[in-house]
């Protein structure tokens, strides 16, 4: 069981909204930049989101991140096919003093 | 364009060392700037960070798996390395090399192809 919490699935249309938790701990989250990957099937994950709310270049305004208290989320909007995959947090944990990940969400695209 | 490459064996014995290596192409270890990663993701399941070094050989490693780890550098052939010893079937993985921003934000974002490690007699 991981130490940040992520749901194990969502699901949303095409072209709708969806939103992604990740919630820690003041040891982790809520002292430490957040950062979010994309994992599509069989392939290495990618860097969707870092500093909380960042993107690298090349990744598309679609996808958005946020942090508040122990707490984040990643926004995906104009949903898409090929979005569906799974989705990690990532953090510091200040008193494990380890990076962190979330067990991941799997995202369907109905 | 910046990128990673694992290599090593896919097969280890329990009890044995896993060794694995890291080519980095169009981009020198040497120049600092990042810390060089390791990151394994057991199958089907989340990730789990291994470790990291810098350039100078300054290294820090999971607490979980400190006792087993080693991940070093050779910057004339701009490749790090990851040594795990006393593998048991609970170190099966995919296993990735991963560039780390240096500093306190700990986020990867380059990512290697990621090599699959089984470990069984």
């Amino acid at each position: 069981q991981s130490v940040l919490t992520q749901p194990p699935s969502v699901s949303a249309a095409p072209g709708q909204k969806v939103t992604i938790s990740c919630s820690g701990s003041t040891s982790n989250i809520g002292s430490n930049y957040v950062s979010w990957y994309q994992q599509l099937p069989a392939t290495a994950p990618k860097l969707l989101i870092y500093d909380n709310d960042k993107r690298p270049s090349g990744i598309p305004d679609r996808f958005s991140g946020s942090k508040s208290g122990a707490s984040a989320t990643l926004g995906i909007t104009g949903l898409q096919s090929g979005d569906e995959a799974a989705y990690y947090c990532g953090t510091w944990d200040s008193s494990l003093n380890a990076v962190l990940f979330g067990g991941g969400t799997k995202l369907t695209v109905l | 364009q910046v990128q990673l490459q694992e290599s090593g064996p896919g097969l280890v014995k329990p009890s044995q060392t896993l060794s694995l290596t890291c080519s980095v192409s169009d981009d020198s270890i040497s120049t600092g700037g990042y810390y060089w990663s390791w990151i394994r993701q057991h199958p089907g399941r989340g990730l789990e960070w291994i470790g990291y070094m810098y350039h100078t050989g300054h290294t820090y490693y999971n607490p979980s798996l400190k006792s087993r780890v080693t991940v070093s550098v050779d910057t004339s052939r701009n490749q790090f390395s990851l040594r795990l010893t006393s593998v048991t079937a609970a170190d099966t993985a995919v296993y990735y090399c991963v560039r780390q921003w240096f500093g306190a934000h700990y986020y990867f974002d380059l990512w290697g192809r990621g090599t699959l490690v089984t470990v069984s007699s």
